[in-house]
Order: C-alpha cells, then structure tokens, then sequence
C-alpha cells in the first residue's frame, strides 16, 4: 500500500501558484519524499525530493514540515503545461528500488 | 545527456501471443526498473536490474520476465498475453548509488492485447 495520502484533484488559475499537499504520517528517519508528475500517457517525470531540509530547484520547491508528517509541493508560477497527475511517494534510500505508487493528485491548471 | 528510450511505442497483439518490450537506460545508468501502468491498478512494479541480474521483484505472475545486457539495456518479455496485460509499460533507470537516488523514466511502451 501506497505510504502517501493526497488530495485526488486540485485546480488552480494559470499564472499562480500551485501547492499541492501530501500527507506521510508513517515516514520513517531515513525515508525521502520524492515527486514525480505525469502528463496524460507519458512517463512519469521526476521532479524534485528531499529528506529533511526544504528543497528548491529550477521546476519547484518543496517544503517538509519539521516532524516530516507531511510535505507541500509548490510550483510557484502555474502554466497550463503543468496540467498533469503529481505523485508524492515515500522511499527509503537502500536497495530496495521499488517505488510504491498512490493515486496522485490530479491538477488542473485553468486559463 | 540523452533519456531513457524505450521501444516499440505502441504495439498490438492478440490473446496467447508474447511480446519483449526493449529499455535503453540514461548513459552511465546500471539500474532499470520496470513499472506496468492500468486504469484500474495505477503504477506496480514488476523488476528490477543491476549488474544484469534480478535485485528485486514485484507481484506479477511468471508470464512476466526480464533480463539486463552487459550495456545495461533491458528488456521485459510478457508470454501467453491475456487481456489484462493491457497496459502502459514503463522503464526507469537510476545509477543506484544506494544514497537518495532518482529514477528518470521512459516514455512507455503502450500494449494493447485483442
């Protein structure tokens, strides 16, 4: 079962920003929060992580509450090509290479 | 730094057909992973590859194999297809350097089974 709960669609107005929230209540010391998206019938495509600290980089930024219980994605200026399903998934750093997939968000970005 | 390619495409087959689905990972990537997508069922993974052998395997009956070349490409074969294999398969690679360690994906492999 998928580690994350998150909200299943979101919309938001173009030019905004969008912050998309995901609940991991049962994340461990070790585990990262990745984020992945997917663009109707595309492969997921990788988007940011982190483990403690707040991460940004040139797509978005991610923001990790202090107990790690829960994060927030933010794409801070939405255009209508992040129209797309945002996964939030929990995975700890060894060997095991299997990512455990929920159902996403599903953002809307209107005009 | 070219993507992870995947072919064919799209591909069409019929009930007790098989199919091999082909994976070339980003340069320098040793892992590759292979996900099934459905409507019904999201994102599973099915394997995983490194250093051309099996490291982890999800709950996918044996119909669903794998294996990994010297060169790290990959390919997945699905024999005695049933409808239910109708799916978008995905391939990811990673460098799997055991730290926090990001796998970059494929643009899918779409199999239909008439």
């Amino acid at each position: 079962d998928a580690k994350t709960t998150q909200p299943p669609s979101m919309d938001c107005a173009e030019g905004r920003a969008a912050n998309l929230p995901c609940n991991h209540s049962t994340i461990s010391g070790n585990e990262y929060v990745y984020w992945y998206r997917q663009i109707h019938s595309q492969g997921p495509q990788y988007i940011i992580h982190g483990l403690k600290n707040n991460e940004t980089n040139e797509m978005a930024s991610l923001i990790i509450t202090e107990d790690r219980k829960s994060s927030t994605l933010i794409l801070p200026h939405a255009t209508l090509r992040d129209t797309a399903v945002y996964y939030c998934i929990v995975r700890p750093p060894d060997s095991n290479y299997q990512l455990i997939w929920g159902a996403g968000t599903k953002l809307i970005i209107k005009p | 730094k070219a993507g992870v390619t995947q072919t064919p495409r799209y591909l069409i087959k019929t009930r007790g057909q098989q199919v091999t689905l082909s994976c070339s990972p980003i340069s320098g990537h040793r892992s590759v992973s292979w996900y099934q997508q459905t409507p019904g069922q999201g994102l599973q993974f099915l394997f995983e590859y490194f250093s051309e052998t099996q490291r982890n395997k999800g709950n996918f009956p044996g119909r669903f194999s794998g294996r990994q070349f010297s060169n790290s490409r990959s390919e997945m074969n699905v024999s005695t297809l049933e409808l239910g294999d109708s799916a978008l398969y995905l391939c990811a690679s990673s460098l799997r350097t055991g730290s926090a360690d990001t796998q970059y994906f494929g643009p899918g492999t779409r199999l239909t089974v008439l």
